[in-house]
């Protein structure tokens, strides 16, 4: 069975601490994504990664970072954490190869206090 | 930027009956897939259809694609409360370096299936 992990399924932490989200798959997927979910924004893209230390911003990669450093590993980081970055924040992971289906993890809902 | 937009924004059926959730999108695509999320949970993918399809059936689910009105519909038969969820379009979104494509979601639809 596939399968995306992410860390945690719940996060409370601080304005201006730094958080790790960390997410692995077990598929050998060369792409991976992170989202972020609001109510009637739907998902929005923030950066993904296509190979090992390649990454690219997507939609609004503003506040944060992303790690690469192993092909089943994928951290996205939150430099100094506000509150508007209190949301659910998706990973997801595809293959090049049989399409752009998507598998994703269970979401981290992140609230910043 | 979002490619698709599902409609309508929020469904309310009774067990039995049958949903009805439409996509349009802006830009031709090589593929179009649905997702279904529960409430507080990842997505999960329910069916791909690639632009030289025209339906797809996967048990109760039944989607269609018409390229030339850029629109597609996901048709949930006989539904069950079970069936209680969120449920978004993707399309091909930005193409990534290995050739391949970004998923693009919508805002999606939320059903809810009363028993």
């Amino acid at each position: 069975d596939v399968k995306v992990t992410q860390s945690s399924r719940y996060l409370v932490k601080r304005t201006g601490e730094k958080v790790f989200l960390e997410c692995v798959q077990d598929m050998d997927h060369e792409n991976m994504f992170w989202y972020r979910q609001d109510p009637g924004l739907g998902l929005r893209l923030i950066y993904f990664s296509y190979d090992v230390k390649m990454k690219e911003k997507g939609d609004i990669p503003e506040g944060y970072s992303v790690s690469r450093e192993k092909k089943e590993r994928f951290s996205l980081i939150l430099e100094s954490a506000s509150t508007n970055q209190t949301s659910m924040y998706l990973c997801a992971s595809s293959s090049l190869v049989g399409g752009t289906e998507a598998f994703f993890g269970q979401g981290t809902r992140l609230t910043v206090v | 930027s979002q490619q698709g937009e599902e409609d309508p924004q929020a469904l309310s059926i009774q067990e039995g009956e049958n949903a009805t959730m439409n996509c349009s999108y802006k830009t031709s695509i090589n593929n179009l897939q649905w997702y279904r999320q529960n409430s507080g949970r990842g997505l999960v993918h329910l069916i791909l259809i690639r632009s030289n399809e025209r339906e797809k059936h996967s048990g109760r689910l039944r989607v269609t694609l018409d390229t030339s009105k850029k629109s597609s519909s996901l048709l949930i038969t006989a539904s069950r409360a079970a069936d209680t969820a969120s449920y978004f379009c993707a399309t091909d979104g930005r193409p990534t370096p290995g050739g391949s494509y970004i998923p693009t979601f919508g805002r999606g639809t939320s059903l809810i299936v009363h028993p």
